[in-house]
Formats: C-alpha cells, structure tokens, sequence
C-alpha cells in the first residue's frame, strides 16, 4: 500500500520569496514520487519526478525537490516565487518506474501575494 | 511531444442522459490510459484503468456499468457516464502512459467539466 500526505493545504507567500511544499509518503515499494501542477479549470502539469536516481530532483519553472528516505519525506521547494506560481500542487507516488496507478496527496493551495 | 487531449472540454446535459468522453493521446501510443475524478477543491482520485484491447478495471466503488470505459484502439479511450444524475457532475481528467526512458510518464488531459441538471 502506498500513500502521500501533503501537511499544508493551503501556503501564502510573497512574490520573490521561497516557497516549501512539505509531502510526506508511505510505500511497501520503492517508490517514485512526483510533484504536478494544476492551474485553475486546467490539466495537470508534472513539475519534476524521482524515479531512484538522483536524491535531489530540479524541475521545471526553477523548482526542485528532495527525496530523503529516513524521513519518508519528498518536499517542493522554489528560492523565489512568482505570481504565477500560484496553483494547486499536488504530491504523488506510484510503484518505482512503473507508471502505473498514481496516488495523489489532498494537495496544497499556494497564494502568491505582490 | 507526449500530448494528451480530451472532449468536450466542458458539457451540460440533463439528469438520465449519457455522456461519452474522449480521451486521445496525439502523439504516442498508449496501451494504458487512466479515467480519473476530481470533486471543487479535493483532490483526484483513480476511477480505472483502460486497457486496450481489453477490459478496464476499476478502483472499488466505482460502478463499471455507471461508467463505461472503451479503449479500442492505441490513441483512444472513452468514458461514457450512463444515466448521468446531478451527483455525477464534476471534473473527469485522464491520463496515458508513455514509455520513454528518462521522458517517459503519465502525461494529463485538460480534462473535462462535466455538469448534470
């Protein structure tokens, strides 16, 4: 069984300053994890993944993501926000490299303010 | 490349009829697509897995005969709300999985908004 739990669901950050997006996972597997976005009445957009590579993961749009095992956590960081980052994201893990059934996390509302 | 699109983008229809959504990878072959839900402000969740060339399989406590899944080719799954009541109204997206080495991943539809009157 595997399963994520995102521990904000809502984050408020200025514009120019970090965000953290905090995931912890449960998985009887090695797991790969992701972190997608989802603007409003729009589809989801995968912002970077791990698959047993690389512990720290860079994605897209300048965020990245570290996966540290001895604390089953795989958090979302950015060093400076934009407006535009402002969206749903939601953490997920599935069975290591098999693509298959996604579980997402409840996800986390992020507000950008000028 | 690896696109995924959906149609309609939004339908409105009334309580009893069907709805046939489509889901179509456009630039790859998908042997695997995804039907997934999404209620305001929660989170998606799995309804089933197409499978082409066969049946699809659904999560527990989705209703396989509310919601009929037909992956009958490469680039397109289908999902028909049968007798569609208000209660079905919400947010259907789907996905497809792509092999692809280091690209490889389950690539999102826009989805589709779905309302029942």
């Amino acid at each position: 069984a595997q399963s994520v739990t995102q521990l904000d669901s809502h984050v408020s950050v200025s514009e120019g300053t970090p965000v953290l997006l905090r995931c912890n996972y449960s998985s009887s597997y090695s797991p790969s994890l992701f972190w997608y976005v989802q603007h409003p009445n729009k589809g989801l957009q995968l912002l970077l993944k791990y698959t047993s590579a690389a512990t720290l993961v860079k994605g897209i749009n300048g965020f990245e993501a570290e996966f540290k095992k001895s604390e089953t956590s795989f958090h979302l960081t950015k060093p400076s926000a934009h407006m535009s980052d402002a969206a749903e994201y939601f953490c997920v893990v599935s069975e290591a490299d098999s693509w298959g059934k996604l579980q997402f996390g409840a996800g986390t509302q992020v507000v950008v303010t000028p | 490349g690896a696109v995924v699109s959906q149609h309609p983008s939004w339908v409105i229809c009334k309580s009893g009829t069907s709805v046939k959504i489509e889901c179509r990878s456009l630039d790859f072959q998908a042997t695997t697509m995804f039907w997934y839900r999404q209620f305001p402000k929660q989170s998606l969740m799995l309804m089933a897995t197409s499978n082409e060339g066969s049946k699809a399989t659904y999560e527990q406590g989705v209703e396989k005969d509310k919601f009929l899944i037909n992956h009958a080719s490469l680039t397109l799954s289908t999902l028909t709300v049968t007798s569609a009541h208000p209660e079905d109204s919400s947010f259907y997206i789907c996905s497809a999985r792509y092999f692809a080495g280091a690209q490889g991943g389950q690539y999102f539809g826009p989805g589709t908004r779905l309302l029942v009157l």
